[in-house]
This record gives C-alpha cells, sequence and structure tokens, in this order.
C-alpha cells in the first residue's frame, strides 16, 4: 500500500489552463514538500509546507497543505510548456528523523 | 546547484558481479541518501547515512550495503547484482536532521544489470 497517493497519475493540457493535482494520505505528516524532476535529472525541491492548513505561492503554483496534515494539493494557474515534469510529493512522518516517503508521482504534458 | 556527483553516470553489468556507485558532495552536508527510482515505485528509500559511519536502512534495503569513511563520499554496494536492481539511483543529500529541510538530488546513475 502506497503511503502518499498522487493524483492524477498523467495529465496533458493546453499551455495557458489551470490544474490541481493531489497527494493523499491516510496518515499525518509533520511536513510534506513538492518536488520537479525533469527527464535525466535529478528532483528539484519547489516548497515546504509544515502547517496544516497552510498556502504557499511560488509564481503561478499555489500549494495547500490539508488542515489534518494529511493532504496536499497543487494548482497551477496558466500552465506553460516549461511547466512541464513530474511532481513529487514527498512527507516526513513524526518522528521518522528525516527520512522522507515520496508518492509515485504525476506525470505532466503542457502543449504549446 | 548543490554540489553533487554521482558515479558512473551509466554503467551495464550481468547478473551476480558486484557494483559500487559513489556519491560525492562538496557541500559538508550531514546526511546523504541513496534513492531508487522505478516506474510505477517513485521513489523509494535504500539506506542513509547521518554522519561518517553512521548509517541506517531504509525501505529497500535487502541486497545493498553502503559505507560513509568521509564526509563527503557515500558509497552504494550492490554485493551480487540481480536484474530486479536494474534502476536508476539517486543520491541525495541534506543539512539538517528535520524533514523540513531541502534534500538536494544529485544526477542520477541508471543501472541495468543483464
Amino acid at each position: 500500500t502506497q503511503l502518499l497517493e498522487q493524483s492524477p497519475q498523467f495529465l496533458s493540457i493546453q499551455e495557458g489552463e489551470n490544474l490541481t493535482v493531489y497527494c493523499n494520505s491516510s496518515s499525518v505528516f509533520s511536513s510534506l514538500q513538492w518536488y520537479r524532476q525533469e527527464p535525466g535529472e535529478g528532483p528539484v525541491l519547489l516548497v515546504t509546507v509544515v502547517t496544516g492548513g497552510e498556502v504557499k505561492k511560488l509564481k503561478r503554483l499555489t500549494f495547500q497543505f490539508g488542515d489534518a496534515r494529511k493532504d496536499s494539493s497543487l494548482h497551477i494557474t496558466a500552465a506553460q510548456p516549461g511547466d512541464t515534469g513530474l511532481y513529487l510529493c514527498a512527507g516526513e512522518r513524526e518522528r521518522a528523523n528525516s527520512k522522507l516517503t515520496f508518492g509515485k508521482g504525476i506525470t505532466l504534458s503542457v502543449r504549446p | 546547484d548543490a554540489g553533487i556527483t554521482q558515479s558512473p553516470r551509466h554503467k551495464v553489468t550481468e547478473t551476480g558481479t558486484p557494483v559500487t556507485l559513489r556519491c560525492h558532495q562538496t557541500e559538508n552536508h550531514r546526511y546523504m541518501y541513496w534513492y531508487r527510482q522505478d516506474p510505477g515505485h517513485g521513489l523509494r528509500l535504500i539506506h542513509y547515512s547521518y554522519g561518517v559511519k553512521d548509517t541506517d536502512k531504509g525501505e529497500v534495503s535487502d541486497g545493498y550495503s553502503v559505507s560513509r569513511s568521509k564526509t563527503e563520499d557515500f558509497l552504494l554496494t550492490l554485493e551480487s547484482a540481480t536484474s530486479s536492481q536494474t534502476s536508476v539511483y539517486f543520491c541525495a543529500i541534506s543539512e539538517g536532521d528535520s524533514g523540513t529541510d531541502t534534500q538536494y538530488f544529485g544526477p542520477g546513475t541508471r543501472l541495468t544489470v543483464l
């Protein structure tokens, strides 16, 4: 059983569209991170959320941590081809001593 | 970019042979990690280190061993490679011991076991 479920697994949209993707769990996390990975490269951190209900914005990307700290969402406004990539969420369970658990990822393709 | 290098970047080997992958950092970060990434499984932690000669197992440690004799180097060894260990291996580093600390990833090593 995957601890962090990400949905949808694949998403192909047109440039300019908005989208929301999700990272869900039945477990509580003390923090949750979102990474983006491009082909042939390692993941790169986008954001870390720590407080339940927290919302963070990074240009056109909006990240929200659920009130119960079990889930998170990523909303992209006016998607661009440069947003194409694999989006991974990763959470630290309480008392996990810096070990992260990763979801399987969401493959996003933004067509020009 | 965080100073992390992995070597080799690509390797093809045969079942039963030993393989060692190297991760080198120039950031003097305390924590180092080895992950494998496979389609349908995402990133899974193999082993990690919280200091020189201090290591611990991750969720998929069977068939792998690690060593850290210097702060900057973390070695992953497959004692006898199997086809199920064909994967892309990523090394990561972080400065602190909190899950809120950024993990910086290396460029990956693509390993094929025939």
